[in-house]
C-alpha cells in the first residue's frame, strides 16, 4: 500500500500529558499537511510543510502543539499537557501538485 | 477571505432517488481549487473530484456529476440513482494559490440513504 499513514490510529490519554503522532506521506509527495477534524465538523487547517520547510501554522496550533518533518520524509505532531479539547481526529495530507491524499487519521481521545 | 458553506446539514432519501448537495464557496483569487471529498462511517476521507477554476466544463463519472459555476460561485455535488452504500458524509473544500493551497472546508452534508 502507498496511501499515506498514519500512527497510531487511536490514543488516549489522560489531560495533562504528552502524545506524539506521526505521517508517513506518499514519497513522491513534497507538501505535508496537519488538520484536525471534530465530531460533525469538517476538518480544520493546522500546519503545512514545503519538504521539511514548516511554512504556514494557523492560529489553531497553540504553543502546545509541535510538528516536525525532518529531511522531508515523515511528520510528527506533538501535543504537550494535553487538554480535554484537544480530542478530536488529528489527519494529515500528503500531495504533489494540488491534489491532498489523506491518511486514515489518528483519534485522540483525553480523559 | 476564502469559505466554503454548505448549508445543506443532512439530506435523507430513498435508494434509487436523485440527490443534489450544494456548495458554495468564497474567494478572491482568480486561480483556485475546488473538491468533493467522502467521509464514511469509518472516517477515511476519499478524494472524489478537484476542479481548477479554469475550466468550468460539468463533469460525470458514473453516477457521479459535477455542475460548476463560477457566475454563481457553486459547486454542486449529483448522485443519480443513489444507493446505500452512499450514504456518508460529503465535504466541498476549496484551495488557492494564496493561501499555500491549505483546504478550506465546508462543514459537510450528511447523506443518508434509506433502503
Amino acid at each position: 500500500d502507498t496511501g499515506v499513514s498514519q500512527n497510531p490510529r487511536h490514543k488516549i490519554t489522560k489531560r495533562g500529558q504528552n502524545v506524539t503522532f506521526r505521517c508517513d506521506p506518499i514519497s513522491e509527495h513534497n507538501r505535508l499537511y496537519w488538520y484536525r477534524q471534530t465530531l460533525g465538523q469538517g476538518p480544520e487547517f493546522l500546519t503545512y510543510f514545503q519538504n521539511e520547510a514548516q511554512l504556514e501554522k494557523s492560529r489553531l496550533l497553540s504553543d502546545r502543539f509541535s510538528a516536525e518533518r525532518p529531511k522531508g520524509s515523515f511528520s510528527t505532531l506533538e501535543i504537550q499537557r494535553t487538554e480535554q479539547g484537544d480530542s478530536a481526529m488529528y489527519l494529515c495530507a500528503s500531495s504533489y501538485a494540488n491534489e491532498q491524499f489523506f491518511g486514515p487519521g489518528t483519534r485522540l481521545t483525553v480523559l | 477571505a476564502q469559505k466554503v458553506t454548505q448549508a445543506q446539514t443532512e439530506i435523507s432519501v430513498v435508494e434509487k432517488e436523485d440527490v443534489t448537495l450544494d456548495c458554495v464557496y468564497e474567494t478572491r483569487d482568480t486561480t483556485y481549487y475546488l473538491f468533493w471529498y467522502k467521509q464514511p462511517p469509518s472516517g477515511e476521507l476519499v478524494f472524489l473530484i478537484r476542479r481548477n477554476s479554469f475550466d468550468e466544463q460539468n463533469e460525470i463519472s458514473g453516477r457521479y456529476s459535477w455542475n460548476f459555476q463560477k457566475s454563481t460561485s457553486s459547486f454542486n455535488f449529483t448522485i443519480t440513482a443513489s444507493q446505500v452504500v452512499d450514504s456518508a458524509v460529503y465535504f466541498c473544500a476549496l484551495s488557492a494559490f494564496d493561501s499555500n493551497y491549505q483546504l478550506i472546508w465546508g462543514a459537510g452534508t450528511k447523506l443518508i440513504i434509506k433502503p
